[in-house]
Order: C-alpha cells, then structure tokens, then sequence
C-alpha cells in the first residue's frame, strides 16, 4: 500500500547542516511538504515542492526532490537550536511519522 | 483571525464514555480533517470533508463519526470510547481540495489531548 517513511530521530550540534529524509509511494502527488511540529503546538507547513522540481530553496531551508526514487530531503543550514522539533513529510494523502530533530549547543 | 481552534484542550474519559471534540476555522476553507496522532505512527487521517455538506472516510475511521455542521464547523464524535483511542487528535482546514490535486495547505489546530482508562 501507499507509505511515507521517514527516520525518527535525528540529533546535530548547532550551527551544522541537517538533513531530514522521507521516502514515498504515490507517484501521483503534485506536490510534497514538509511540515514543523514544536512541543504541544499543531503541525505548520514549512515549505512544499511542485512534483515538475528537483530543487526549491527558501532562506535555510532546500528541498530536493528525486522523483525517479521517490526520495525527498529536507536541508537546514545552519542549524539553530529553535530548529528542534519534529518535522513531518506528507505527500498526497499520507503524512510519514515524522522526524524528531535535536539540535545541541 | 484565529485560525483553527479546537476544544476541549484535555480531556479524560472512561471506557464507554461518549464525548465530542469540536473545531471551527474562520478562513472560509472548504475542506476540513480530523487526524489522530500516536507516537511513532505520525499523523492519520481519521475523517474528512471535502467541503459543506459531505464527510467522508479516511484512514482510521472506526470508532468514530463526524459532522460538518457548516463550513466553519467540523466536529468528532466518539460514541463509546476506548482505550485505543487514547491520542491527541489534530483538526485542520484547508482551501480547495487540500490534496496533492493543487497546492493545498493544511492549516492545523493546536489539538485535543484525550486520555481513555
């Protein structure tokens, strides 16, 4: 069936680049987003990719998009310690677990 | 603008108790979820309305029933609940189809957290 899958936990020291990953399986998505939980807080969009990129950059933030592997990343440059929080991939109609970022000083 | 707001904040139920959770957003979005969240599991959708008037089910519906009384309004109910449904419980809206169709951003509530013993 279709599926979103991403790793639970990442952990980096601040001011390093992070990189969050997410595999998918519903080709038919016209876009991707990646979504930022904090503690007790609902989940806001970050950002999104339109299916036809293989790259979007917003400030700190790239997306690449292999749509041939169905693999999307989520790149943070310069990572701040108000970075930490859970991010989420969704595609079409599917959200992945999310990704726990801790982020050290 | 508030956005989307959910209440109760907390709630504690026993086992066959009933209870409705409520949401409303005042965006004018057509299309409003309900997801569940469990750790590890991420975000599940339990029931959507593409827009007012129709409901329809999603990932994880049983246990569960939903009503969209106007467009602002979309409500949970759980008839008897059970300590599976132990979550904390997501509503969010969305203009269009909110679906990978067209950019649909999905506007999230702060969250409902339930505790069934």
């Amino acid at each position: 069936g279709e599926d979103v899958e991403q790793s639970l936990f990442l952990s980096v020291r601040e001011g390093d680049s992070s990189v969050i990953n997410c595999t998918y399986t519903d080709s038919s998505s016209t876009y991707l987003y990646w979504y930022k939980q904090e503690p007790g807080a609902g989940l806001q969009l970050l950002t999104y990719i339109f299916s036809n990129m293989d790259m979007k950059q917003d400030q700190r933030l790239t997306v690449l998009l292999n749509k041939k592997d169905k693999h999307l990343s989520l790149r943070i440059a310069d990572t701040q310690t108000g970075d930490s929080a859970i991010y989420f991939c969704a595609e079409s109609r599917r959200f992945g677990a999310g990704t726990r970022l801790t982020v050290k000083p | 603008n508030a956005g989307v707001t959910q209440t109760p904040k907390f709630q504690v139920l026993k086992t066959g108790q009933s209870m409705t959770l409520q949401c409303a957003q005042d965006m004018n979005h057509n299309s409003m979820y309900w997801y569940r969240q469990d750790p590890g599991m991420g975000l599940r959708l339990i029931y959507y309305s593409a827009s007012e008037g129709t409901t329809d089910k999603g990932e994880v519906p049983n246990g569960y029933n939903v009503s969209r009384l106007n467009k602002r309004e979309f409500s949970l109910r759980l008839e008897s609940a059970a300590p599976s449904q132990t979550s904390v419980y997501f509503c969010a809206s969305s203009d269009g189809g909110g679906w990978g169709v067209r950019l649909g951003t999905q506007y999230f509530g702060p969250g409902t957290r339930l505790l069934v013993l």
